[in-house]
C-alpha cells in the first residue's frame, strides 16, 4: 500500500472557524490532490500540486486553499467553514500525473461543521 | 453537469454470478477510464483501467469494456464473491497540457450475497 496518511481522520467544527487538514505521503511522489466526497457527486477535485509550492485549482475550489511546502505535506485549509464543506475528504498521490499512473488514495478525513 | 454517470446507485448479486456495472459518459474527448474500488471507512483503490485506443482490458476476474460509439463502459466481475461488496467508482481523464485530471461517476454500490 501507497504511504499516505491524513489527519485529522475526524473533526467536527463550527461554521466560521478555520480548519487544516493534512495529507502525508512516504511514496516521494510528485503529485498530490485533494477530493471531496458527497453522496450524488461521487469524487470532487479540490486542489491539486504538481511539486513543491506548485498547486492549482480543482472544479470546487471555491473556499479552500492548499499548501505545499515540502514534497510530502499537502495542507488544504478551510479559511472560514461554512455547513456546506460538510464532507469526507480523500488526499491521493501520483507519481508523475500521468494518466497511466493511477492514484493511491489516503483513508479519508470526515469533516463535520455545524 | 455530470460528465460521467453511473446512473445505478446500487446492485445485488450471488455468489458466483456476474456483476455488472455501468458508466457513461458525454464528454467525446476523454481518452483513458478506470475503476476505482472503495471499502466503507477506506480510500479509493485502482482496479482496472481501459485506453480508448481498446475495447477490452482483462485483469483475472475484472473486465472492463469500452464502446465508444455509445460513450459506455462496463465492468464485469466474474464470479462475483462477498469481497467484492463495496462501492465502484469509474473515472475519466482527457488529454491535457497538465496534470491528468480525473472526473468520476457517482458510485455503484455492489452488494454479494453469500
Amino acid at each position: 500500500d501507497a504511504g499516505i496518511t491524513q489527519s485529522p481522520r475526524h473533526k467536527v467544527t463550527e461554521t466560521g472557524t478555520p480548519v487544516t487538514l493534512r495529507c502525508h505521503q512516504t511514496e516521494n511522489h510528485r503529485y498530490m490532490y485533494w477530493y471531496r466526497q458527497d453522496p450524488g457527486h461521487g469524487l470532487r477535485l479540490i486542489h491539486y500540486s504538481y511539486g513543491v509550492k506548485d498547486t492549482d485549482k480543482g472544479e470546487v475550489s471555491d473556499g479552500y486553499s492548499v499548501s505545499r511546502s515540502k514534497t510530502e505535506d499537502f495542507l488544504l485549509t478551510l479559511e472560514s467553514a461554512t455547513s456546506s464543506q460538510t464532507s469526507v475528504y480523500f488526499c491521493a498521490i501520483s507519481e508523475n500525473g500521468g494518466r497511466a499512473h493511477e492514484q493511491f488514495f489516503g483513508p479519508g478525513t470526515r469533516l463535520t461543521v455545524l | 453537469d455530470q460528465q460521467v454517470k453511473q446512473n445505478s446507485p446500487s446492485l445485488s448479486v450471488q455468489e458466483g454470478r456476474i456483476s455488472i456495472l455501468n458508466c457513461d459518459y458525454t464528454n467525446s474527448m476523454f481518452d483513458y477510464f478506470l475503476w476505482y474500488k472503495k471499502y466503507p471507512a477506506e480510500g479509493p483503490t485502482f482496479l482496472i483501467s481501459i485506453s480508448s485506443i481498446k475495447d477490452k482490458n482483462e485483469d483475472g476476474r475484472f473486465t472492463v469494456f469500452l464502446n465508444k460509439s455509445a460513450k459506455h463502459l462496463s465492468l464485469h466481475i466474474v464470479p462475483s464473491q462477498p469481497g467484492d461488496s463495496a462501492v465502484y467508482f469509474c473515472a475519466a481523464t482527457e488529454p491535457t497540457s497538465g496534470t491528468y485530471k480525473y472526473i468520476f461517476g457517482t458510485g455503484t454500490r455492489l452488494k454479494v450475497l453469500a
